[in-house]
Formats: structure tokens, C-alpha cells, sequence
């Protein structure tokens, strides 16, 4: 099942515009990760953000969390059209193995 | 280092026949994920190993799945018999033994029909 919901499920913004995107989930966490999967490819590892941490930057993302709403969000600021992908939370709480959400379609237009 | 290399990338085999996908790790790494992706589900768990020792299997669908982890830097997840509904995209991916952030191979395409 998963664990954390993405939302939008799409986005499709101008290239230089910012993009925000953001996560829900369920349990007590050590920590939340984004990863980014360009199509047909593995997901790849973006930013963690532990669960002790309130925001974390990293050049043009930028990643908060909020324990108490069980959320996160995460911001590409001015975006490029090689951002296009998909972004996917994860959340590790305490099995090691990580609970990805379900994801959001980014569509940055040149 | 290459990273997680999984083979094949493609896999298209007829219902019923034995599939088998293979993983191999990051040198060093000690935790090894099988995950299932598909549209309609999204990126499932199926097993995870620590240390070659299978942790947790309760997301393997079925006993026609199985992995093994015969060393500590190959992996292999076997299908048998295959059905259609077994068709996305599998990935493995490892993590050390210090973090949890993981590395995932390019995956492998299977259609089974």
C-alpha cells in the first residue's frame, strides 16, 4: 500500500517558473526523501529530510516538513525543461526499506 | 562504480514460462530491494534483504515469486509460472549500511503474454 500521496498528480508549468510539490503520509517517520525517475529509467535520489528537520535546501530545491500534518513539500525553483520528470516521496520509518507515494508528473515547457 | 546494474532490460516471455531477473549491487552495500512498478499500483515492495538475509517478503505477491540473494552482490528474483498480470517494471535497488538512501538500477521491462 502506499504510504505517502503526491499532490498534483501532474504539473505542467512555463521553464522558469517555480514548481511545488506535495506529500502526505501515515506514520511516525525517521526521515522523508524525494527521488526524480525520468521515463524509462530508475528512480534517482534527490534530497532527505530528517524527521527532525523542519526545511532543507539543495541549489534549487528546496524541501520542507511538517510532523505534525504528516507532510512535505517540495520546491524546483526556476525550473528548466531537464526537469521534466516524475517525483516520488518516500518515507523510511525505521524498516529501512522505503514506502515511495505515488508520485507527480512534472511537465516543464521550454 | 557502475551502480545497481539489473539484466535483462526487456523481457517479453509467454504465460507460463519461468522468468528470471537479476540484480547486482553497489560494492559495499548491504541491503538489497526488489520493488514492482505499474500504473495502476505504483511502486510496490516486494522484498528486502540485509546482510543476503531476506527481512521482509510480505510484499511478494504470490508463491510463484521468489528471491534469492546468493552473495553479497547478487540478487535474483524469479518468476514461475509467469502470468500477464505480472507484466511492469521490476527494479532493485541498495543501500548501504550507513543511510538509507538507495540507488536503483535502470530496471527491467517485463511482458508477459
Amino acid at each position: 500500500s502506499q504510504q505517502g500521496e503526491e499532490d498534483p498528480q501532474a504539473l505542467s508549468i512555463q521553464e522558469g517558473e517555480n514548481a511545488t510539490m506535495n506529500c502526505s503520509y501515515k506514520t511516525s517517520i525517521n526521515n522523508l526523501q524525494w527521488y526524480r525517475q525520468n521515463s524509462g529509467r530508475g528512480l534517482v535520489h534527490l534530497i532527505l529530510i530528517r524527521s527532525n528537520e523542519r526545511e532543507k535546501h539543495s541549489g534549487r530545491l528546496r524541501v520542507t516538513l511538517d510532523t505534525s500534518k504528516k507532510s512535505s513539500s517540495l520546491l524546483i525553483t526556476a525550473s528548466r525543461a531537464a526537469d521534466t520528470a516524475s517525483y516520488f516521496c518516500a518515507t523510511d520509518a525505521g524498516r529501512r526499506a522505503l514506502t515511495f507515494g505515488s508520485g507527480t508528473r512534472l511537465q516543464v515547457q521550454p | 562504480d557502475a551502480g545497481v546494474i539489473q539484466s535483462p532490460r526487456h523481457e517479453v516471455t509467454e504465460m507460463g514460462q519461468e522468468v528470471t531477473l537479476r540484480c547486482k549491487l553497489i560494492s559495499g552495500h548491504n541491503s538489497l530491494f526488489w520493488y514492482r512498478q505499474t500504473m495502476m499500483r505504483g511502486l510496490e515492495l516486494l522484498i528486502y534483504f540485509n546482510n543476503n538475509v531476506p527481512i521482509d517478503d510480505s510484499g511478494m505477491p504470490e508463491d510463484r515469486f521468489s528471491a534469492k540473494m546468493p552473495n553479497a552482490s547478487f540478487s535474483t528474483l524469479k518468476i514461475q509460472p509467469s502470468e500477464p498480470r505480472d507484466s511492469a517494471v521490476y527494479f532493485c535497488a541498495s543501500t548501504s549500511w550507513e543511510g538509507t538512501e538507495a540507488f536503483f538500477g535502470q530496471g527491467t521491462r517485463l511482458t508477459v503474454v
